[in-house]
C-alpha cells in the first residue's frame, strides 16, 4: 500500500548547480502536483501535470524551473542553475481524478548552499 | 488577491479538550476544502474534506464545519491527544484544473 514517494529526501547543491527532484505517485494515480514549501509557510502550488502533460504551471517560475511527468516513470522537477532563495520543502501530490482528494509525498528538503 | 487564511498562528491546548482551529476564506467560488496535518519533517496529511453544498462533515475524532455566509472553515478534534500535535492547515480548491491554496498553518500543541 505504498503512498506517493519522493526522492531523495535530502538534497544538497551549491549555487548554479542542477536539481532533479523525482516523484512516484500513488498506485492508479495519473495526476501528479508539485508545491513548495518555506519555512514556517504554507504550501505554494507550482505545477499540475497528468501524464506526458502538463495542465497547469501557472505557479512555476518561469526560469530554470521544469517539470515532466513521463509515460514511464516517476514526474521530475528540475532546477537549473540553484539560488539559494531555492532552498525549501519541495512535496509533490498525487489524484485519482485530477481535482481535489490530493494525496502527498513526504517531501524533498533542498538546501542550496 | 484570494487567499485562504488563518486566524490564530498558535493553539495550546490540554490533554483531553476539544480543539478547535479556524480558517478564512475569500474566494466564494471554491466549492472544495480540505484540512491537513503536518507533523515536522512530514508531507501533509489528508485529515478531512468538505464540499461547498455541505456545512458538516465528522470523521473519527474529528468534525469539519463550513459557513459559506461568512466564508470561515473550522476544524474540531475532540479529545486532543499528544499525537494531534502538528501543524494544521486548511485547503481550498481554486484557480483552475485543481491546484490547492494553502492557508498559513495553526500550531496546535497539547499539553499533557
Amino acid at each position: 500500500n505504498a503512498g506517493v514517494m519522493q526522492n531523495p529526501r535530502h538534497l544538497v547543491r551549491r549555487r548554479g548547480q542542477e536539481a532533479r527532484l523525482r516523484c512516484s505517485p500513488m498506485k492508479g494515480h495519473s495526476h501528479v502536483y508539485w508545491y513548495r514549501q518555506l519555512p514556517e509557510e504554507g504550501l505554494k502550488f507550482m505545477v499540475y501535470l497528468q501524464k506526458e502533460n502538463i495542465i497547469d504551471e501557472s505557479g512555476m517560475p518561469k526560469e530554470r524551473f521544469s517539470a515532466e511527468f513521463p509515460k514511464e516513470g516517476p514526474s521530475i522537477l528540475r532546477i537549473q542553475q540553484v539560488v539559494r532563495g531555492d532552498s525549501a520543502a519541495y512535496f509533490c501530490a498525487s489524484s485519482g481524478q485530477g481535482l481535489n482528494e490530493q494525496f502527498f509525498g513526504p517531501g524533498t528538503r533542498l538546501t542550496v548552499l | 488577491g484570494e487567499s485562504v487564511g488563518l486566524h490564530l498562528p498558535t493553539l495550546s491546548v490540554q490533554e483531553g479538550d476539544n480543539s478547535i482551529i479556524n480558517c478564512a476564506y475569500s474566494n466564494s467560488a471554491s466549492d472544495y476544502f480540505i484540512w491537513y496535518k503536518q507533523e515536522s519533517g512530514k508531507g501533509p496529511q489528508f485529515i478531512i474534506d468538505i464540499r461547498s453544498n455541505m456545512d458538516k462533515r465528522q470523521g473519527q475524532r474529528v468534525t469539519v464545519l463550513l459557513n459559506k455566509t461568512v466564508k470561515h472553515l473550522s476544524l474540531q478534534i475532540a479529545a486532543t491527544q499528544p499525537g494531534d500535535s502538528a501543524v494544521y492547515f486548511c485547503a481550498e480548491a481554486g484557480g483552475s484544473q485543481g491546484n490547492l491554496i494553502f492557508g498559513k498553518g495553526t500550531k496546535l500543541s497539547v499539553k499533557p
